[in-house]
This record gives structure tokens, C-alpha cells and sequence, in this order.
């Protein structure tokens, strides 16, 4: 079955901290990956995608991704975080189907 | 407009009655989908959109829910016999249909079944 895991379901940072929200998916073919940010009572907002060609990929608000095939991974960072950073963030795959599968969501907490 | 429209923002029913969501997707978007997240809960698919093709609804939970297309832009979200397990937000998202292609959000429904 095609599946996304984020771990964490929630994650705390002190501003200026490095950001790391995990992302695993599975699959059997190769995937388009997606992450994207939802602030409260708001909907969702694309952050970064990986498509194909450079497995780096920078975003928006200074996240990056990297898309790591032997591990299944596309863990999304962030250098240094900033109080407006907290968040829920989702991962999502698409695969040959027609729907973005979602993980679960992790909640971005910055500490002052 | 610039952005996926949904509307009402909030919806407060009473169990047994229907509801309908509306979604007006970006413009030249292809493909439509709706989605449900419950209270700390991820996204759930419900229902999927392309062009004249035959909607993917293997994400309804029930019969009572039902959506359709009309002209292949506006959607409607039909939930019949509301539940008080149907109060969720209800998200509408467009893309342009490509497989990399990104989905584009709207700000949601809040529905409440009381």
C-alpha cells in the first residue's frame, strides 16, 4: 500500500534552532513529493515540491527538502527558525493515481 | 478570482438535515479534489476530479455524501443526513492535473453538526 509517515505528531524548537519535520513514504514507484504548511483556520500552502532532477529542493520561507530514495525519505529543514514558523505541517506523495496522499500532519511549536 | 473559493466558511447543521460546500476552483484547474480534516487529524480523500473523466470516489465514507462538477468548474459536496461524526473542515483543492503538478488550497468549510 502506498503510505506517507511523518513522525512526530508534534515538534518543539527554540527560535534560531534548526527546523527537522520527517517525512517517509513508501512506494513501488518512484514518487512526487510535497510538502506543504497550513496556519490556523487557514488552508494548506505549498512549501516545496520534488518532481524529478535535483533531489535538494528550497521552498519558500528558507525550507528546503532533500529527496533521499535509498532511505524513502524527504525530511524538510530549516536552518534557523522563526517565531512565524509555528505551524502544522504535512507531507504529501503522489504516485501514478490520481490523489495526494497526506501524512498525518506534525505541529511546529517555536520557543522565544 | 486568484485563489480556490469555498464557501460558506462556516456551517452549523443539525444532525439529520443535508448540507451542501461549495468549491470554485482556480481557473484552467483540471482537476478538483475534496478533502476532510477532522480535529487534529490528517487529510482525508474523499473524492477526485479530472477533466470529463469519470470522478475517483473511492474516498466517500457513505452514500450520504455525493459530489459532483458542473461544467467542469464548480463543485458541490453533497452531505445527506448529517452526522454529528461529519463535523470536520472540508478542503477544496485545484491543480492544473499533471502528476507534479501542486494542489492549490482553499480555506476550508467548517462544518458543525449539532
Amino acid at each position: 500500500a502506498q503510505s506517507v509517515t511523518q513522525l512526530g505528531s508534534h515538534v518543539s524548537v527554540s527560535e534560531g534552532a534548526l527546523v527537522l519535520l520527517r517525512c517517509n513514504y513508501s512506494s513501488s514507484v518512484p514518487p512526487y513529493l510535497f510538502w506543504y504548511v497550513q496556519y490556523p483556520n487557514q488552508g494548506l500552502q505549498l512549501l516545496l515540491k520534488y518532481t524529478t532532477g535535483a533531489t535538494l529542493v528550497k521552498g519558500i520561507n528558507g525550507f528546503e527538502a532533500e529527496f533521499k530514495k535509498s532511505e524513502t525519505s524527504f525530511h524538510l529543514t530549516k536552518p534557523s527558525a522563526h517565531m512565524s514558523d509555528a505551524a502544522e505541517y504535512f507531507c504529501a506523495v503522489r504516485y501514478t493515481g490520481n490523489q495526494f496522499y497526506f501524512g498525518t500532519g506534525t505541529s511546529l511549536t517555536v520557543i522565544p | 478570482g486568484a485563489g480556490v473559493s469555498q464557501s460558506p466558511s462556516n456551517k452549523v447543521t443539525e444532525k439529520g438535515k443535508d448540507v451542501e460546500l461549495r468549491c470554485d476552483p482556480i481557473s484552467g484547474h483540471t482537476a478538483l479534489y475534496w478533502y476532510r480534516q477532522s480535529l487534529g487529524q490528517g487529510l482525508e480523500f474523499l473524492i477526485y476530479f479530472q477533466g470529463n473523466s469519470a470522478p475517483d470516489k473511492s474516498g466517500l465514507p457513505s452514500d450520504r455524501f455525493s459530489a459532483e462538477r458542473t461544467g467542469g468548474s464548480v463543485s458541490t459536496l453533497t452531505i445527506q443526513r448529517t452526522q454529528q461524526e461529519d463535523s470536520a473542515v472540508y478542503l477544496c483543492a485545484s491543480s492544473l492535473g499533471g502528476r507534479g503538478t501542486e494542489a492549490f488550497f482553499g480555506q476550508g468549510t467548517r462544518l458543525t453538526v449539532v
